[in-house]
């Protein structure tokens, strides 16, 4: 499966953007980029997912790389809410019968400053 | 309310008993997932079903049971619990566009 590679940990100040890279150089043609995001003491929560074309939504917006080896999502106005771990995720098109592994990797650790 | 519950949220229980955590999900989806939590490991994935009747191993499938009699029930059976078992426990289902939607999670402790 195709792996992705974030920071471990990254500090944002409240209401100022916020923009988590995230790097998946082996990416396949056909594989989506989504991202999840877990709150303390909370299930992972979806937040946002593209193939191409960068993707905006009420949560966040995702911006990926023309090559796609690499993408960012961008929260315009971190809020102390958003204080979570952010997944990066590769999900394939075609994952055969019945499969939809979603490998959660470590994800960043997003710290919000008041 | 529409969405997925998962219980008993809390559960502590001695090596050598059998544990069933329950999911339940209200939007008919096909897809059900269920993941175990553990510092250090991320999530991993122990079982699924793409449907009634059909399920499958994930990632650490050993000591752990499921079944699917119905769309809308997901459990997991520990059928002898071990310490290594102790974890956080989440179920999800999946939206037709792909997107997972977990429960709140079930914390196991085997002592």
């Amino acid at each position: 499966d195709a792996k992705t590679t974030q920071p471990n940990s990254m500090e944002s100040n409240e209401e100022e953007p916020v923009h988590l890279p995230c790097n998946h150089s082996t990416i396949s043609g056909t594989d989506y980029i989504h991202w999840y995001r877990q709150l303390p003491s909370q299930g992972p929560e979806y937040v946002i997912h593209g193939l191409t074309s960068n993707v905006n939504n009420r949560m966040a917006s995702l911006a990926i790389a023309e090559d796609r080896k690499s993408s960012t999502l961008i929260l315009h106005r971190a809020t102390l809410r958003d204080a979570a771990v952010y997944y990066c995720i590769l999900r394939a098109l075609h994952s055969g019968a019945g499969s939809y592994q979603l490998t959660f990797g470590k994800g960043t650790k997003l710290s919000v400053i008041p | 309310d529409a969405g997925i519950t998962q219980s008993p949220r809390y559960k502590i229980t001695e090596t050598g008993r059998q544990v069933t955590l329950m999911c339940h999900q209200t939007w008919s989806h096909s897809y059900m997932f269920w993941y175990r939590q553990d510092l250090g490991h991320g999530l991993r994935l122990i079982y699924y079903s793409a449907a009634a009747d059909i399920t499958d191993k994930g990632e650490v499938p050993d000591g752990y049971v499921v079944s699917r009699s119905k769309t809308e029930n997901f459990p997991l059976t520990l059928e002898s619990a071990t310490r290594s078992q102790t974890s956080v426990y989440f179920c999800a289902s999946r939206q037709r566009t792909g997107e997972l939607f977990f429960g709140e999670g079930s914390r196991l402790t085997v002592l």
